[in-house]
């Protein structure tokens, strides 16, 4: 089955460096690919939408500067935490739109999750 | 704006039904997904239905969609320890996937 591969799956950085997080789609090409952060304990908040070629599109109150998104190819998007801080330290998980739809009729997969502490 | 929302909790006893439920405003969704999520793991997908569907039923999983009250459910027949876990439910529209904040399900022994 489609399967969405997200590196690293847990990273450590300083405060004040930038870390970035892969998300490939294996056997796949996804037309789009979501970033979603989720806080402890609480539900997943959609960041970004990014479509392969073009700029991605941040929900409300995300900053586009702070967290860069490339979704350079039709299998990769990065998500990169710029100038990292505690506070970004969260769970973050990507998930994937097949550009063809399965027999089964879904066509969104996730990824793994990477869990990132800023220290 | 679309919302979907749950319970925060439920409790049951190993063997029993567990019935988790879940609203949502957007009329204009075309699938609803229930994820599971265990502990320190990403999302893995139990089950979705497509919107012009009442029920879907697979394995230990039934589905039920009320489309005119924006109601939908998931029942876990004979719940087993391992059925512990948090459960998103998540509509999609307009291309992404809105989540509601997940119910936590303990099974009791």
């Amino acid at each position: 089955g489609a399967v969405v591969s997200q590196h690293p799956s847990r990273v450590i950085c300083k405060s004040g460096t930038s870390v970035k997080i892969e998300c490939r789609s294996l056997d796949f090409q996804a037309t789009t690919m979501f970033w979603y952060r989720q806080f402890p304990k609480k539900s997943l908040m959609l960041m970004a939408t990014s479509n392969e070629g073009s700029k991605a599109t941040y929900e409300q109150g995300v900053e586009k500067d702070k967290f860069l998104i490339n979704h350079a190819s039709l299998t990769l998007s990065t998500l990169t935490v710029t100038s990292a801080h505690p506070e970004d330290s969260s769970f973050y998980i990507c998930s994937a739109r097949d550009r063809v739809v399965s027999v089964s009729g879904n066509t969104i997969y996730f990824g793994e999750g990477s869990w990132l502490t800023v220290v | 704006g679309e919302d979907v929302e749950q319970s925060l909790f439920l409790s049951v006893r190993e063997g029993d039904s567990s019935v988790i439920n879940c609203t949502y405003t957007d009329s204009s969704s075309t699938y609803l997904y229930w994820y599971k999520q265990e502990p320190g793991a990403g999302l893995q997908l139990l089950t979705y239905i497509f919107s012009n569907m009442d029920m879907k039923q697979d394995q230990r999983l039934t589905v039920l969609l009320n489309k005119k009250d924006k109601h939908l459910s998931l029942r876990i027949a004979d719940t087993q320890t391992g059925d512990s876990a948090i459960y998103f439910c998540a509509e999609s529209s307009s291309y992404k996937l809105i989540f509601g904040s997940g119910t936590r399900l303990l099974v009791r022994p």
